[in-house]
């Protein structure tokens, strides 16, 4: 089975922190995601990386950024915190072959004093 | 704007009843096409894919593609109380490629009365 494993299920932090969530995953896939996900908004994608040190931006990257210096690990990172960014993080990986699924992780619900 | 577009719900159904969940999106190229499964407060958990127009059987599960009417279905037969949860269609973009980025609906949710 897929392992994807992010690195807190709840995290609070103040707003101008510089925030790290992390995703490690086990299957060695190639792609990797960052979700946000808010109550009637769904699912928006934020980053993704289709290799190690390959990032490209999703539908809502502002005030985000990413790294993948590994291909197990992949960050998402919260420059300045604000309290609009308060909402539950997921992180997904896929395989690389065409029609692939995603498998998640069990998220991170980060809120923004 | 690529869409996939889901009811919210909730749908109601009692129990040992067929739940009908539908899904219609807007990209014609799409070739593959998922449903998730996720509780309150949990994340999404794949439960169905389906690449081929027709019928795709897996227990209680059936996912019903028709790419002519860009329409994707989830049957859940017997429903079950634990079966009560949001349902997310997600859909492939553009013709796939290696990425495998995924247009997600904004979920149906289920709720199964005893």
């Amino acid at each position: 089975d897929v392992k994807v494993t992010q690195s807190s299920r709840y995290l609070v932090k103040r707003t101008g922190e510089k925030v790290f969530l992390e995703c490690v995953q086990d299957m060695d896939h190639e792609n990797m995601f960052w979700y946000r996900q808010d109550p009637g908004l769904g699912l928006r994608l934020i980053y993704f990386s289709y290799d190690v040190k390959m990032k490209e931006k999703g539908d809502i990257p502002e005030g985000y950024s990413v790294s993948r210096e590994k291909k197990e690990r992949f960050s998402l990172i919260l420059e300045s915190a604000s309290t609009n960014q308060t909402s539950m993080y997921l992180c997904a990986s896929s395989d690389s072959y065409s029609n692939q699924p995603q498998h998640f992780g069990d998220g991170t619900r980060l809120s923004i004093l | 704007q690529k869409e996939v577009e889901q009811n919210s719900g909730p749908l109601s159904v009692p129990e040992g009843a067929i739940a009908s969940l539908n899904c219609t999106y807007s990209d014609r190229v799409s070739q593959s096409f998922f449903w998730y499964r996720q509780y309150s407060g949990k994340s999404p958990e794949l439960i169905m894919s389906i690449y081929s127009n027709g019928d795709k059987e897996d227990g209680r599960f059936t996912a019903q593609l028709n790419k002519a009417s860009q329409y994707v279905s989830l049957l859940i037969r017997d429903s079950q109380p634990s079966d009560s949860a949001t349902y997310l269609c997600a859909v492939n973009e553009g013709y796939g490629g290696a990425t495998n980025k995924l247009i997600f609906g904004t979920g149906t949710l289920l709720a199964v009365q005893p």
